[in-house]
């Protein structure tokens, strides 16, 4: 039973683009709402997190949007760079107990020069 | 400050013997989380740890994993007796005591393939 889904699988944008990724999740409980970003052979880093009292939370070119009704939330990348080429995982979490991440399946980015 | 630290980066065992993963947390945190990743799949919470207590081990097969958090030392992930299916890549992840739900920091992980 999959409790975070993640889409899209794959995403190929140009520099410049906003790639935009999903995430919908099934349990109520959860309340906190991590971004991980992880690099090929690398561990996953925390990117931006959003908790339900907030609809939107904007850290540089990092936007998460979320829809508390829907149980949906998304990241938005501004003005992507190459750079920005790495898997994404969306995370989901009940911030009131201890740190136990539920994970959507992941997103793979490639930022085309 | 180092961070999350995992050793070995890489770990190759045949089937039938028994694989060790150590992770030691970030200073000053004392929960230990530690998390399986498959071949593009998302990470799966296998355990979680405080100094001397396994806490949740809920993600945890029932048979030939088991896991420690000792008062000295690092946290150990121990799989017996390996089975090409353990294959994957097994990440710890560290919190700090004060910070009960918050973020959690992860370590580079120990990539397992069984032959």
């Amino acid at each position: 039973q999959q409790q975070v889904k993640q889409s899209p699988q794959s995403l190929i944008v140009q520099k410049g683009g906003i790639p935009i990724i999903n995430c919908a999740y099934e349990n109520t409980a959860f309340d906190y709402f991590p971004w991980y970003q992880q690099f090929p052979g690398k561990g996953p880093a925390l990117l931006i997190a959003i908790r339900p009292d907030v609809s939107e939370k904007k850290e540089g070119r990092f936007t998460i949007s979320f829809n508390k009704s829907a149980k949906q939330f998304s990241l938005h990348i501004m003005d992507s760079q190459p750079g920005d080429s790495a898997t994404y995982f969306c995370a989901a979490s009940i911030h009131s107990g201890y740190s136990t991440l539920t994970f959507g399946k992941g997103t793979m980015l490639l930022v085309s020069p | 400050n180092a961070g999350v630290m995992q050793n070995p980066r890489h770990l190759v065992r045949r089937r039938g013997q028994e694989a060790r993963l150590r992770c030691s947390p970030m200073k000053g945190h004392s929960h230990v989380y530690w998390y399986r990743q498959l071949p593009e799949e998302g990470l799966k919470f296998m355990v979680y740890l405080q100094k001397e207590n396994i806490i949740d081990e809920s993600g945890m097969p029932k048979e030939r994993f088991s896991a420690e958090f000792p008062k000295e030392g690092p946290s150990i992930l121990r799989i017996q007796q390996v089975v090409r299916g353990d294959s994957a890549a097994y990440f710890c992840a560290s919190s700090p005591l004060e910070g009960l739900g918050t973020e959690a920091f992860f370590g580079q992980g120990t990539r397992l393939t069984v032959v």
